[in-house]
């Protein structure tokens, strides 16, 4: 299986500040990478798919790069209503998809 | 729109059998893939399987491979997860979700359905 290192698992930030989220795939996956956003007691959003393609709709704020085994989610400019938990996400033909393990995002 | 709308919650006792449903409506059925993710209480997401409705090839998770059977009938558009034997640990949400250019994310995800298993 490929296994997911997401990071941090949580994360206190204020308003107006760059946030950054990294994941790390055990081996090689590409740009198959994609990010979401989960609010409480809600269904999980897409955000980024891909490694960096921004989702319809979603605001430029939020951006993704990397690829191979190193991956990067960016929050240029926090927001209140940005407070949420994001998963990495792989998916690979073999083993199928593999989430990370989440990052709790809070403000300070 | 695009719209995926999960049957609603259940309360199950251990050994028991259960199906639950995920509709689709506002796409072409059987051009996307539908997979299932579960949220155990307070923890994580958990990739379980995929379903492509237009062949029913089927994906699994080597994790839930043999514990849960994945289905569709697209004749009503409607994907399907299945215990036949659920246990305590089954208590969960999970969530059907569409994939988007391939079947490699989820763009478009249904509600959720609460399974809660206790004696």
């Amino acid at each position: 299986d490929i296994q997911m290192t997401q990071s941090p698992s949580s994360l206190s930030a204020s308003v107006g500040d760059r946030v950054t989220i990294t994941c790390q795939a055990s081996q090689d996956i590409s740009n198959y990478l994609n990010w979401y956003q989960q609010k409480p007691g809600k269904a999980p959003k897409l955000l980024i798919y891909d490694a960096s393609n921004l989702e319809t709709g979603v605001p430029s704020r939020f951006s993704g790069s990397g690829s191979g085994t190193d991956f990067t989610f960016t929050i240029s400019s926090l927001q209140p209503e940005d407070i949420a938990t994001y998963y990495c996400q792989q998916y690979d033909n073999l083993h199928g998809g593999t989430f990370g393990q989440g990052t709790k995002l809070e403000i300070k | 729109e695009v719209q995926l709308v999960q049957s609603g919650a259940e309360v199950k006792k251990p050994g028991e059998s259960l199906k639950i449903s995920c509709k689709g409506s506002g796409y072409s059925f059987t051009s996307y893939w539908i997979g299932w993710v579960r949220q155990m209480p307070g923890k994580g997401l958990e990739w379980m399987g995929i379903i492509y409705p237009g062949d029913s090839d089927t994906r699994y998770s080597p994790s839930f491979q043999g514990q849960v059977t994945i289905s569709a009938d697209k004749s009503i558009s409607t994907a399907y997860l299945q215990w036949s034997s659920l246990k305590a640990s089954d208590t969960a949400m999970y969530y059907c979700a569409r994939n988007g250019n391939w079947l490699g994310y989820f763009q478009h995800w249904g509600q959720g359905t609460l399974v809660t298993v206790s004696s």
